[in-house]
C-alpha cells in the first residue's frame, strides 16, 4: 500500500542552524501539505503545495520557513534559522485532490 | 475562526468498555469533519469522515454523527479492544477556507486487556 515517508524520524539541531525536514508523498499524489504539532498542543497547518507552488499557508509559515519540490518526489520544509519554540513534530501529508489527506509518520525536531 | 475542541486524554479503559470522546467544533461555512487516528510509530491515518449535517461516518466499528444542532462529531465505538489504544484527532475541513485540515489537541487512548 503506498504510503508518505518522511526523514530523518529525529532531528537536533543548534538553535540558529538550518535544517531541511524531507518528505517523499504518495507518488501520483498532486497536493502537499506540512503540519506541525508542538508537544501538548494542536497539530496545526503550516503550509500547503500544489502545481510547484505554495497555494496557502498560515500564520506560522513566515520567512524562516520555505519549501520545495526539488525532483518529482521529494517536498522538503526548509527552516532557516531555528529557535527553540521550532522544537515540534513536522508531519507532511499529500491528497490526490479529494478530501483525504494521508500523513506520513512526523519528523520529530528537537531545538537546542 | 474556525477551530476543534475535544476532550482532553488520556482515556483508559478495559476492553469490551464503551468509548466515546467528544469533539466539538466552530466552523463559518459547512466543513467536512474527520476523525484521525495514530498508532504508535506511525502517520496520522484516517479512520472516518462525514461531509454533512447528520451524516454518519463509520469504520472498524467506529462511528460518529456530524451535529450540526450541536456543532459536535462525537467518536464512539461500542466495545474496544487493546488494539484501538492509539491517539485519535478530530479535524475539520473547510472548503471556503481552503483544503487545511484543522485538528484538535488529539485524545490517548489505552485499552487494556
Amino acid at each position: 500500500e503506498p504510503e508518505v515517508t518522511q526523514t530523518p524520524s529525529h532531528q537536533v539541531t543548534q538553535m540558529g542552524q538550518e535544517v531541511i525536514l524531507r518528505c517523499v508523498p504518495i507518488s501520483n499524489h498532486l497536493y502537499f501539505y506540512w503540519y506541525r504539532q508542538i508537544l501538548g498542543q494542536k497539530v496545526e497547518f503550516l503550509v500547503s503545495f500544489y502545481n510547484n507552488e505554495i497555494s496557502e499557508k498560515s500564520e506560522i509559515f513566515d520567512d524562516q520557513f520555505s519549501v520545495e519540490r526539488p525532483d518529482g518526489s521529494n517536498f522538503t520544509l526548509k527552516i532557516r534559522s531555528t529557535k527553540l519554540e521550532d522544537s515540534a513534530m513536522y508531519f507532511c501529508a499529500s491528497s490526490g485532490g479529494g478530501e483525504e489527506q494521508f500523513f506520513g509518520p512526523g519528523t520529530r525536531l528537537t531545538v537546542l | 475562526g474556525n477551530s476543534v475542541t475535544q476532550m482532553e486524554g488520556p482515556v483508559t479503559l478495559s476492553e469490551e468498555a464503551f468509548l466515546t470522546i467528544n469533539c466539538t467544533y466552530t466552523a463559518t461555512g459547512y466543513p467536512s469533519l474527520f476523525w484521525y487516528v495514530q498508532y504508535p510509530g506511525e502517520g496520522l491515518q484516517l479512520l472516518l469522515k462525514a461531509t454533512k449535517a447528520d451524516d454518519k461516518g463509520s469504520n472498524k466499528g467506529f462511528e460518529a454523527t456530524y451535529r450540526k444542532e450541536t456543532t459536535s462529531f462525537h467518536l464512539e465505538k461500542g466495545s474496544v479492544q487493546v488494539s484501538d489504544s492509539a491517539v485519535y484527532f478530530c479535524a475539520l475541513s473547510d472548503p471556503q477556507a481552503g483544503t487545511a485540515l484543522i485538528f484538535g489537541k488529539g485524545t490517548t487512548l489505552s485499552v487494556s486487556s
